[in-house]
């Protein structure tokens, strides 16, 4: 059965450092998303990218964060310059349609 | 707005039936959906049901929609011990995006 799949499953890096974390959409997808779930709290959605442009985006979705799809299987969110607060489970989504959403395992990353 | 609402925790005696209940905000929600998150993993989209069905049943799962009240709820039946979780009710606001619950944690007692 096609998934998702992400890289690193756990990145640890310092504050102000660039990140870029990855993701491989399920391949006949056509829809994109990152979420991310802070320790304890609820997944927040940041972005969703269709047509090699951002839908959508959150208020969390600020300049720190871009993402991009470098080619026709890998998708990426970048933090330009990591805070402490970033630390987090980042999730990416892909669906076939604009609905159902389907989860890659999740990136954790740790911002020391 | 949106906001997603549901109980924090539910225990349940295996063989029994779990209910995990959830209400919403967003009446315009085309899809409400249901996932599954077990200890360090990823979100496991278990079941979902389109706005205009009332209730929807897949093997051990049955979703009830009360569109009038804004309540969704997930029934397990035979609750075992691998249905131990947490399970995140989610609302779809706009075309591109869910808006999630806290998730209920269920344990299955012995």
């Amino acid at each position: 059965e096609p998934e998702v799949t992400q890289t690193p499953s756990h990145q640890v890096t310092q504050m102000g450092q660039e990140v870029i974390l990855r993701c491989v959409p399920i391949s006949n997808h056509l829809y994109f998303y990152w979420y991310r779930q802070i320790l304890g709290q609820k997944v927040e959605f940041l972005v969703s990218f269709y047509n090699n442009e951002i839908s959508e985006k959150s208020e969390i979705f600020d300049d720190q964060f871009s993402v991009e799809r470098p080619d026709g299987s890998n998708f990426t969110l970048k933090i330009r310059s990591t805070k402490l607060e970033d630390s987090a489970m980042y999730f990416c989504a892909s669906s076939s349609q604009s609905d159902t959403q389907y989860f890659g395992p999740g990136t954790r990353l740790t911002v020391l | 707005g949106e906001d997603v609402e549901q109980s924090l925790f539910l225990s349940v005696r295996e063989g029994d039936s779990s209910v995990i209940n959830c209400t919403y905000t967003d009446s315009s929600s085309t899809y409400l959906y249901w996932y599954k998150q077990e200890p360090g993993a990823g979100l496991q989209l278990l079941t979902y049901i389109f706005s205009n069905m009332d209730m929807k049943q897949d093997q051990r799962l049955t979703v009830l929609l009360n569109k009038k009240d804004k309540h969704l709820s997930l029934r397990i039946a035979d609750t075992q011990t691998g249905d131990s979780a947490i399970y995140f009710c989610a609302e779809s606001p706009g075309d591109y995006k869910l808006s999630f619950g806290a998730g209920t944690t269920v344990t299955v007692r012995a």
